[in-house]
Parts: C-alpha cells; sequence; structure tokens
C-alpha cells in the first residue's frame, strides 16, 4: 500500500522567505503526482501537477520537483506572502492498482506566513 | 476544469442519526470519488461511484454504513448512517474533468455529539 509522508507538519515564517515542502511516497509505482493547497472551508484547489515522466512544474512562485526513483517531491515557494497561508497537501496516483484514478494523500504541511 | 458544489456545508447530528451529502458537478464526469478527511489526519478513498453501477468501497468501508447514489453523470449522494462520533469529519468529493487533474468539491464538516 502506498504511504505519503510530509515534513515538516507545520511552518510558521515571516513574509518574504523562500520555502521549501517535502513530500516522499513508498512506491515509486505512480502515474502523478499532485500538490493541492486546502484552505478551511473551501476544499482543495490544485496547485501543480507533475507527471511520472517529468521531473518539475512551475506556476507563478511556485515550483515541484518530483524524483520518482527516490520517492520524493518537494514544493518551492518563492517570496512567501501572507495569503500562502494554507494547509498544503501532496497526493500521488498509482499507475497501476484496483481503483483507477485513487489518490493517496499525505497529512499535509501547515503553512502560516506572518507580516 | 469542473466546479464543485457539496451541500451541507457543515451539520452537527446527533449518534444514531444518519446524513446525507449532495455532490454537484457543473459537466458530465464518468467517475465521482468520496473521500474522508479525519481530524489530523490525511485523506482517505471511501468509495468510487459510477454512474449506473454499484459504488466501488476501498477496504475499512461498506455500503450499509456510507450507501451511495449516483443517479446521473453530475450528481452524487454519499449518505453517513448510524453516525457515532467517530464518523466527525470532513466530507469531500472529486472527479476528473477531461484532464489527470483531480478537482474537489468544498467539503461537507460533520460534527457528531
Amino acid at each position: 500500500k502506498q504511504e505519503v509522508t510530509q515534513i515538516p507538519a507545520a511552518l510558521s515564517v515571516p513574509e518574504g522567505e523562500n520555502l521549501v515542502l517535502n513530500c516522499s511516497f513508498t512506491d515509486s509505482a505512480i502515474y502523478n503526482l499532485q500538490w493541492f493547497r486546502q484552505d478551511p472551508g473551501k476544499g482543495l484547489t490544485s496547485l501543480l501537477l507533475i507527471q511520472s515522466s517529468q521531473r518539475e512544474q512551475t506556476s507563478g512562485r511556485l515550483n515541484a520537483s518530483l524524483d520518482k526513483s527516490s520517492g520524493r517531491s518537494t514544493l518551492y515557494i518563492a517570496a512567501s506572502q501572507p495569503g500562502d497561508s494554507a494547509t498544503y497537501l501532496c497526493a500521488v496516483r498509482p499507475d497501476r492498482g484496483s481503483t483507477l484514478g485513487r489518490l493517496y494523500f499525505g497529512r499535509g504541511t501547515q503553512l502560516t506566513v506572518w507580516p | 476544469s469542473a466546479v464543485i458544489s457539496q451541500k451541507p456545508s457543515r451539520d452537527i447530528c446527533q449518534r444514531g442519526t444518519s446524513l446525507t451529502i449532495q455532490c454537484q458537478v457543473d459537466s458530465q464526469v464518468t467517475m465521482m470519488f468520496w473521500y474522508r478527511q479525519q481530524p489530523g489526519q490525511s485523506l482517505t478513498l471511501i468509495a468510487t461511484a459510477n454512474q449506473g453501477s454499484e459504488a466501488t468501497y476501498e477496504s475499512g468501508f461498506v455500503i450499509d454504513k456510507f450507501p451511495i447514489s449516483r443517479p446521473n453523470l453530475t450528481f452524487s449522494t454519499l449518505t453517513v448512517s448510524n453516525m457515532s462520533p467517530e464518523d466527525s469529519s470532513i466530507y469531500l468529493c472529486s472527479v476528473y474533468a477531461g484532464t489527470d487533474t483531480q478537482y474537489f468539491g468544498p467539503g461537507t464538516r460533520l460534527t457528531v455529539l
């Protein structure tokens, strides 16, 4: 069974800092990996999706990398802002298994960016 | 992309009662997923709901406890039956909509007293 771990569980930083959030997974047989943002009462918002054949994806101040063979992904947030405060979730989609399309999630990193 | 709405957004229920959660999508989709997020835990898949067939449940989840309906390609319901405090969670539905990105509804926050 796929297990996803995220480190750190919580992070509190002043505005302007560059951040790295870590995600690791136990089974490297993945189809893709997604990073989500979770805001209270607003569900999950997809930030970046990396296919298994890709090494990284970028969107604005966000950059996600994937090292499939070692079972790791990082989400880099540049020049953090208070509006970045949220819980960040990492999820992997297996490339095989009985449930097509299901995701396995980590517990998330709760990020607080203070002015 | 897909826009997903859920009702109710939150509820407080008494032990032993049941609650039905609705999930509406703004486009037709083949698969809909129901996840549970217990306090401090990761999201866990409850079941996959396909139109015209029985839902497929993950290990540890059973139809008697979490009956699901999928009457058409834009709508699904999840019922949490005979609730106990351990059922207090956020329940989310999700879909794929033409791409590999999975879209999620806003969630239903359930508290069982």
